[in-house]
């Protein structure tokens, strides 16, 4: 079984909300990660996650915030967005952060901000 | 500089044609692994097939393949009698320890 889910498949929110993404994985793995997609680009790493510890921050503003809080899941809290954060957000699993295996993703949130 | 070249921005093919899709990389890694994406219109990233360094063979898998050529430092992705249902972005990426970077990816329309 190589399934990521990803919940909620779409979601809307002013820029005063808080809301959060979900991803879960049952491949064992114990690398996961958060991209963001903007239409016709590649995606852009956000967050790496290894054995429950996050270990790339790659600048991200604090208007996102990542939390682990086990080795299936992974969420992204979400507070005060700007509409340019509007975009698809993929989250993504591998066997380990160091390991030569490929990356496993879900099929995503389309986050829209008003 | 871009460590990931797919040159070929969008390519449009009808049915059953054969189409070649270009990847180029860069790395100063002796060590590194070369990937081949699917993107659908629905949005999920497939994974098509993994490549490390060290092995130079061509695969095939059904309609698909890949030519390899460190010399070139080349990793392209050719569909054989291209189907409608292969229209999609088609990312290469390249993996050095624990980063991945993307191409920025090829469009392919395939039209009945």
């Amino acid at each position: 079984d190589t399934e990521v889910t990803q919940t909620p498949k779409h979601l809307v929110m002013g820029m005063t909300n808080k809301k959060s993404l979900k991803c879960e994985q049952h491949m064992g793995h114990r690398a996961m990660y958060w991209y963001k997609q903007k239409a016709k680009k590649p995606p852009e790493l956000m967050f790496v996650y290894s054995y429950e510890k996050l270990s790339i921050n790659e600048s991200v503003p604090s208007r996102f915030s990542p939390e682990c809080p086990n080795s299936s899941l992974l969420n992204l809290h979400l507070h005060a967005l700007q509409p340019e954060d509007s975009a698809l957000y993929l989250c993504a699993s591998s066997q380990g952060e160091g390991t030569p295996y490929e990356q496993y993703f879900g099929p995503g949130t389309r986050l829209t901000v008003t | 500089a871009q460590k990931v070249t797919q040159a070929q921005t969008e390519i449009s093919v009808v049915e059953k044609e054969d189409v070649t899709l270009d990847c180029v990389y860069e790395t100063r890694d002796t060590t590194y692994y070369l990937f081949w994406y699917k993107q659908p219109p629905s949005g999920e990233l497939v994974f098509l097939i993994r490549r490390n360094s060290f092995d130079e063979q061509n695969e095939i898998s059904g309609r698909y393949s890949w030519n390899f050529q460190k010399s070139t430092s080349s990793f392209n992705f050719t569909i054989t009698a291209s189907q409608v249902v292969d229209s999609a972005v088609y990312f290469c990426a390249l993996r050095e320890f624990n980063k991945f970077y993307f191409g920025s990816g090829t469009k392919l329309n395939v039209k009945p």
